[in-house]
């Protein structure tokens, strides 16, 4: 069965810190793997994706993902974080459907 | 482009009573998909439609339907309603060029629905 982890439910990290918001995959075959972010209120915006290629994927707002198949994760990361980057943060894998881990809420620090 | 715009933004429904949620994708997106988000649960995936068809279903229901009209517009509807129906749901919204494709889904802000 697929299923995407996210391993903590609260990262907290001071401003201009980086930051890692973990995720690991089980999945048959090619994963397609998605990062998106949900500000209160709010929907889903899409951050970055992984199809293939190089295992380092950069996004939106500073935010990158490294790609391991062997460790069967795909973390996300920012060198420096924002204050405005506080939010909450989904993993999810693509396979027809998208299929989400719980959420982890990042909170900066000023 | 304009986003993904979704009808009402905020609902209020008393149990046994139905609702019905709108939705309107990108414009050319073909696929919508439908999610409902409560924090016991997280994000499960409802049911996704592809030119007027239903092409997956997730495990809700039968209260929980949907249909796609000729514009691409979606409808989702819940009757009978149930407390813990309480949620935000949230649409998506999908180019998709072939079965399988692995496009980037767009989301919606999402109906909050509180059921008392």
């Amino acid at each position: 069965a697929q299923s995407v982890a996210q391993p903590e439910d609260q990262v907290n990290v001071a401003e201009g810190n980086p930051l890692t918001v973990k995720c690991t995959y089980s999945v048959s075959g090619n994963p397609y793997l998605f990062w998106y972010v949900q500000y209160p209120n709010r929907g889903l915006q899409f951050l970055l994706k992984y199809i293939t290629g190089d295992n380092l994927v950069k996004g939106s707002y500073g935010f990158e993902a490294e790609f391991n198949k062997s460790q069967t994760s795909f973390h996300l990361k920012k060198p420096s974080a924002l204050v405005s980057d506080s939010a909450l943060y989904f993993c999810a894998v693509s396979l027809g459907r998208l299929y989400f881990g719980r959420g982890t809420q990042l909170t900066v620090w000023p | 482009k304009a986003g993904v715009t979704q009808t009402p933004r905020y609902l209020i429904k008393t149990r046994g009573q139905q609702v019905t949620l709108s939705c309107s994708p990108i414009s050319g997106h073909r696929s919508v998909s439908w999610y409902q988000q409560t924090p016991g649960q997280g994000l499960q995936f409802l049911f996704e439609y592809f030119s007027e068809t239903q092409r997956n279903k997730g495990n809700f229901p039968g209260r929980f339907s949907g249909r796609q009209f000729s514009n691409s517009r979606s409808e989702m509807n819940v009757s009978t309603l149930e407390l813990g129906d309480s949620a935000l749901y949230l649409c998506a919204s999908n180019f998709l060029q072939t079965a399988g494709g692995q496009e980037t889904q767009y989301f919606g802000p999402g109906t909050r629905l509180l059921v008392l």
